[in-house]
C-alpha cells in the first residue's frame, strides 16, 4: 500500500534556522497534509495541499508538492523552541474513500 | 483542543483483562477512526466508521472490538491483549473537509 516516507527521520537546529522536512510517496492523490504531534500527543492539523497546487503558505509554514516527482517539503521558517515536535505528512490518495496513509514523522528539536 | 476527546489518557491491563477505550466528538462529522501508533512505525489505521457503519477493517485481530452506538461516540473493547499491543491509540475524526481532527490518545500498556 501506498505509503509516505520522511526524512530526515531526525533533525535538529537552532532556534530562528529554518527547518525543511520532506515526504515522498507512491501513488496518485488527491491532497497532501502536514501534521504536527506534540510528544505522546494526539496531531494537530497544519496544512493541507491539493494535488493542483504546487505552494501553499500558512503563517511560518510553507509547502510545496511536485506531483511528479510524488514529493512534498515542509518548510518552518524562523524556528522556535516550540516548534519542537514530530511532524508527519499523511497522503489522500485516489479512490481510498478518504483514507490517509501517514509517514513515519520527522522527530524536530529546535534548540534555545 | 480539537474537539475530540478520548478517555482513558492512560490504561495498564494485564493480558486477561477486559477494558474499553471511549472516544467522542460533537464537531458534526460522519467519520470516525481508530489509529495504533507504535513507537518508530507510522500510524497504523485500524478502523474506519462512516455513518455508524464500519467501512474499513484494517485486518486488526479479533482482540480489538469497535463500536459506534451513534455518530459522536466510537469505542475500542480490549480482551486478551498481548504485550506487543502496548502502543498510544488515536482517534480521530472527520466531516466534509478532508482534514482529520485527533483526540489526545490513550497510551496503553499491557502487561
Amino acid at each position: 500500500s501506498q505509503q509516505g516516507e520522511e526524512d530526515p527521520q531526525a533533525l535538529s537546529i537552532q532556534e530562528g534556522e529554518n527547518a525543511t522536512m520532506n515526504c515522498s510517496y507512491k501513488t496518485s492523490i488527491n491532497n497532501l497534509q502536514w501534521y504536527r504531534q506534540n510528544s505522546g500527543r494526539g496531531l494537530v492539523h497544519l496544512i493541507l495541499i491539493r494535488s493542483n497546487e504546487r505552494e501553499k503558505h500558512s503563517g511560518r509554514l510553507r509547502v510545496t508538492l511536485d506531483t511528479s516527482k510524488k514529493s512534498s517539503s515542509l518548510l518552518i521558517t524562523a524556528s522556535r523552541a516550540a516548534d519542537t515536535a514530530s511532524y508527519f505528512c499523511a497522503t489522500d490518495a485516489f479512490n481510498q474513500g478518504g483514507k490517509l496513509i501517514f509517514g513515519q514523522g520527522t522527530e524536530l528539536s529546535v534548540k534555545p | 483542543e480539537t474537539g475530540v476527546t478520548q478517555t482513558p489518557r492512560h490504561l495498564v491491563m494485564g493480558m486477561t483483562n477486559k477494558k474499553s477505550l471511549k472516544c467522542e466528538q460533537h464537531l458534526g462529522h460522519n467519520a470516525m477512526y481508530w489509529y495504533k501508533q507504535s513507537a518508530k512505525k507510522p500510524l497504523e489505521l485500524m478502523f474506519v466508521y462512516n455513518f455508524k457503519e464500519q467501512t474499513e477493517n484494517n485486518s486488526v485481530p479479533s482482540r480489538f472490538s469497535p463500536e459506534c452506538p451513534n455518530s459522536s461516540h466510537l469505542f475500542l473493547h480490549l480482551h486478551t491483549l498481548q504485550p506487543e499491543d502496548s502502543a498510544l491509540y488515536l482517534c480521530a475524526s472527520n466531516g466534509a473537509e478532508e482534514t482529520q481532527y485527533f483526540g489526545p490518545g490513550t497510551r496503553l500498556l499491557v502487561l
